[in-house]
């Protein structure tokens, strides 16, 4: 196993554009997050699922973003209408077990720069 | 709401000199405490961990102490390698909110100078 693989790793889109990002957890994991990172900040929450249902999800999502992970498997973050405010590093992670102990894997995200 | 405050950074040292980061914390109940690093060019990596009170997490020569009554997880390493420049970030994860997921500082970048 690679890790957490993330597909783009970079983005550049127009102002009100579609775009859909993956996220490849490591195989075994049942939970899978995404996070938006801008620069000089740590990263931020967006979502989570446990294997395919999406139990959590921030108030920074906005109607504009959607999230699937079908089977429980791979993961797409979609943003629709994008505007320049949506410009960051989207990361994903993943883990395995139910406690808030646990480690999350990170991959290397994907940089979206909307002009 | 949970959240983690960092020393801001850049934090400049010479090499073998000895490194604090500054972490504490704000949560309900009780939390995990984190540090991930993330080197140039690479993905977070969990640099350590400590689950309960007082309890030390330690790696690659990096040491944390959860310290439940300063609500601090201070990083530190005795003699930090020109290596060892990274972004660090600290992290809280705390069910008893509900939340799973980790909820990071802002992170401090650390330049260790040969």
């Amino acid at each position: 196993d690679t890790g957490v693989s993330q597909d783009p790793r970079h983005k550049i889109t127009k102002r009100g554009q579609n775009v859909t990002f993956r996220c490849d957890p490591i195989s075994e994991h049942n939970r899978l997050y995404w996070y938006r990172q801008t620069l000089g900040q740590g990263p931020e929450f967006l979502t989570y699922f446990q294997n395919e249902a999406q139990l959590e999800k921030s108030r920074l999502l906005s109607d504009r973003f959607s999230a699937e992970r079908p089977k429980g498997s791979f993961s797409t973050l979609e943003i629709q209408r994008t505007e320049q405010g949506d410009s960051a590093m989207y990361l994903c992670a993943s883990s395995w077990g139910q406690g808030q102990n646990t480690e999350a894997f990170f991959g290397q995200g994907t940089r979206l720069t909307v002009v | 709401g949970d959240s983690v405050t960092q020393m801001e950074g850049p934090v400049t040292l010479s090499e073998e000199a000895f490194l604090t980061i500054n972490c504490t914390y704000t949560a309900t109940g009780y939390p995990s405490l984190f540090w991930y690093v993330q080197y140039p060019g690479e993905g977070l990596q969990l640099l350590l961990k400590a689950t309960k009170a007082d309890d030390k997490g330690s790696n690659k020569g990096f040491e944390a102490t959860y310290r439940k009554e300063t609500t601090s997880f201070h990083l530190e390493k005795g003699s930090v390698q020109v290596s060892d420049s990274a972004v660090y970030f600290c992290a809280l994860s705390s069910m008893d909110t509900g939340r799973r997921a980790l909820t990071f500082g802002s992170g401090t970048r650390l330049q260790v100078q040969p």
